[in-house]
């Protein structure tokens, strides 16, 4: 069974910095690209960031170019998502997804930006 | 970036109706669209991959169509447990992006 299991959300100050980590199981991890996706509170999805099997390709939305870092450990079937310089407009529950075409998804995880 | 256009955004309908939904891409994508159903509270659930393919254990009554620009999701008969709200992703060009969503409502 593929599983996605997030963790590292909270709250935090606009400025401050939040590191989200991934764990998957249930599948080869270093098969598949993967992806990060988030939702504002009563919003609707947003495609935050991927990154290829390698980690040698990494694409990100324009609101969090410069950042956000995304990152892997094959050996550790690991994904994360490195938050900087967070603002109020990035609160939302973040979702770890398996593939481009996002095919299993994580519970979800949610970051709240706020003083 | 390519914009994909959903509607209707909310949708009133009664058990058994058929009900069809939107999605208009800015260029086109081929068809590396998908369609996802998220409940409150629930992460989203993929419905359809590739515009047409339906995920293993999704029941037949979705179905997806289309390929270039203009892409469809179709519930043939409404069951109590479709009322939820309803997404499609193109994946073909960066960034990627989603539909605004349509949500389904009971009538």
């Amino acid at each position: 069974e593929v599983q996605l299991v997030e963790s590292g959300g909270g709250l935090v100050q606009p400025g401050g910095s939040l590191r989200l980590s991934c764990v998957a199981s249930g599948f080869t991890f270093s098969s598949y690209w993967m992806t990060w996706v988030r939702q504002a509170p009563g919003k609707g999805l947003e495609w935050v960031a991927n990154i290829k099997q390698d980690g040698g390709e990494k694409y990100y939305v324009d609101s969090v170019k410069g950042r956000f870092t995304i990152s892997r450990d094959n050996a550790e079937n690991s994904l994360s998502l490195q938050m900087n310089s967070l603002r109020a407009e990035d609160t939302a529950i973040y979702y770890c997804v398996r593939s481009v075409s996002m095919a299993y998804w994580g519970q979800g995880n949610l970051v709240t930006v706020s003083s | 970036d390519i914009q994909m256009t959903q509607s209707p955004s909310s949708l009133s309908a009664s058990v058994g109706d058929r009900v069809t939904i939107t999605c208009r891409a800015s260029q086109g994508i081929g068809n590396d669209l998908g369609w996802f159903q998220q409940k409150p509270g629930k992460a989203p659930k993929r419905l359809i991959f590739g515009a047409s393919s339906l995920q293993s254990g999704v029941p037949s009554r979705f179905s997806g169509s289309g390929s270039g620009t203009e892409f469809t999701l179709t519930i043939s008969s409404l069951q109590p447990e479709d009322f939820a709200t309803y997404y499609c992703l193109q994946h073909n060009s960066y960034p990627h992006t989603f539909g605004q969503g349509t949500k389904l409502e009971i009538k």
